[in-house]
């Protein structure tokens, strides 16, 4: 079955401290990946996306993200994290077929402490 | 700012109302979907349209929840006799599809209560 996990529900971290989270992925084939961060009463946005080439991608916001195939994994990091990073992300995994539905993870939030 | 709004952005209902929201897409955007999110959940596909078609809708939670997208613009989503487990953030997003590429814009949500 086709499923997204995000093993930590939440995450705190010190502002100026670096960040990963975590992303699974079960898919049947090369799947397309994306993360996506949303912060209260705003849509979800794109942080960056990998569809083939090229396994670090770079994002929006200092953010970056590597695919690891034989891992199944698209960990998302950040070197140094601001105040404003504090929001819950979602990594999503869709088809390379247009059209096609995002299956997206349960989200791990985010809080920065001073 | 993606530029797909939603409208409205809060609804309070009462059990077994009918209820509608509205989602406006990015203009160029022939891709249209709607998600639904609850309470510590990551957003849960339901539908989708390519210009007016509605090509996928087996995902649509029951037979209360309808969407249409009459003239390729933009789209509502309709629940018919609320229940309280329809209580969600409901999002919409658009795309253009270009190739196999589809990055889809998210809207703000509408986030519904039924009481």
């Amino acid at each position: 079955a086709q499923s997204v996990t995000q093993p930590d529900i939440h995450i705190t971290v010190s502002e100026g401290a670096s960040l990963e989270l975590r992303c699974n992925y079960s898919y049947g084939a090369t799947p397309y990946l994306f993360w996506y961060v949303q912060s209260p009463g705003q849509g979800l946005q794109l942080l960056l996306k990998y569809f083939s080439g090229d396994t670090l991608v770079q994002g929006i916001k200092g953010f970056e993200a590597e695919f690891k195939r034989s891992q199944s994994s698209f960990n998302l990091r950040k070197p140094s994290v601001h105040w404003s990073d504090a929001a819950e992300y979602f990594c999503a995994v869709g088809a390379p077929q247009a059209g096609t539905a995002l299956i997206f993870g349960k989200g791990t939030t985010l809080s920065v402490s001073s | 700012d993606t530029g797909v709004s939603q409208n409205p952005r809060h609804k309070i209902t009462k059990r077994g109302q009918n209820v509608t929201f509205r989602c406006d897409p990015i203009s160029e955007h022939n891709r249209l979907y709607w998600y639904r999110q609850t309470l510590g959940q990551g957003p849960e596909f339901l539908t989708y349209f390519q210009n007016e078609a509605q090509l996928e809708k087996s995902r649509l939670l029951s037979d209360r929840f309808s969407a249409e997208r009459p003239k390729g613009s933009f789209s509502t989503l309709e629940i018919q006799r609320t229940e309280q487990g329809d209580s969600a953030m409901y999002l919409c997003a658009s795309s253009l599809v270009s190739g196999v590429l589809d990055e889809q814009f998210f809207g703000p949500g509408t986030r519904l209560t039924v009481l």
